[in-house]
C-alpha cells in the first residue's frame, strides 16, 4: 500500500505552460505540504495545509497554487512555467499523533525547457 | 528565521570506518529529525529525537541531541557500502514546520 503518491512521477513541458501535480496519502494525516528540491538537493519548504487550511505559505512565485480539495490530498498547480522551476518536488504528510514526522511522496521531476 | 547548518556537506570514506556528521541549527527546537535519502529516491525517516540527550541507535547508525547547544550528530560505526547516501537533519519548529539542512553526501568507498 502506497502511502503517499503523487502523479505524475515525471514531467517534461515547455516554458509557458500550465502544469499540475496530484499528491494523495492514504495514512489518514491531517496535514501535507510541498517541498521543492533543487539540482544541489537543497529542500525547501513551500506550503502546508491542515485539514484543507493553509497554515505555511513560504515566499513563492504566486505563479504556484496549492490546492486541497479534501485532507487526503494537495495538489499542485504551476501557471506560466519558467527554466527555474526545473526542480523535484516532493509532497508529504504528518500526522496529529505520535512524533509528528512527515512522510515523503516519491516525488515528482519536472523539467522545463 | 531558522538556520540548520550540516558538516560536512561531501564524505567519502571507507568500510569499517567511524565518522560523525554535525547538524548545527541557530534557534530554539525541542526536537529533530534526521532522513536518509538515496539517488534519485524520496526521503525516508531515520531518526526521531524528542528532546535534549535523546539518543537513538539503528544498525551503524546513532543520532544524538543537544538542544541547549543547537547539535545534533548522526554517528556512523564501521561504514558499510550500503549506508552511501544523502542524509538530512530537519529541527521542527512550530506550525509543523521542518527546516532542512543542506544534506550530507556520504560516499562509502570498498
Amino acid at each position: 500500500d502506497t502511502a503517499v503518491s503523487q502523479t505524475p512521477k515525471y514531467l517534461v513541458t515547455q516554458m509557458g505552460n500550465d502544469k499540475s501535480i496530484k499528491c494523495e496519502q492514504n495514512l489518514g494525516h491531517d496535514t501535507m505540504y510541498w517541498y521543492k528540491q533543487d539540482s544541489k538537493k537543497f529542500l525547501k519548504i513551500m506550503f502546508s495545509y491542515n485539514n484543507k487550511e493553509l497554515i505555511i505559505n513560504e515566499t513563492v512565485p504566486n505563479r504556484f497554487s496549492p490546492k486541497s480539495p479534501d485532507k487526503a490530498h494537495l495538489n499542485l498547480h504551476i501557471n506560466s512555467l519558467e527554466l527555474g522551476d526545473s526542480a523535484v518536488y516532493f509532497c508529504a504528510s504528518s500526522g496529529r499523533t505520535g512524533y509528528h514526522e512527515q512522510y515523503f511522496g516519491p516525488g515528482t521531476r519536472l523539467t522545463v525547457t | 528565521e531558522l538556520k540548520v547548518e550540516q558538516n560536512p556537506l561531501f564524505l567519502s570514506m571507507q568500510e569499517g570506518k567511524n565518522y560523525t556528521i554535525y547538524c548545527n541549527y541557530s534557534t530554539t527546537s525541542d526536537r529533530l529529525y534526521w532522513y536518509r535519502q538515496d539517488p534519485g529516491k524520496s526521503l525516508e525517516s531515520l531518526f526521531v529525537l524528542l528532546s535534549n540527550g535523546a539518543v537513538k541507535q539503528e544498525g551503524r547508525l546513532m543520532a544524538s541531541l543537544d538542544t541547549k547547544a543547537r547539535l545534533s550528530t548522526l554517528h556512523i560505526t564501521a561504514a558499510v557500502h550500503d549506508l552511501s547516501a544523502t542524509y538530512f537533519c530537519a529541527p521542527y519548529t512550530s506550525g509543523s514546520r521542518l527546516t532542512f539542512g543542506e544534506g550530507t553526501q556520504l560516499t562509502v568507498n570498498p
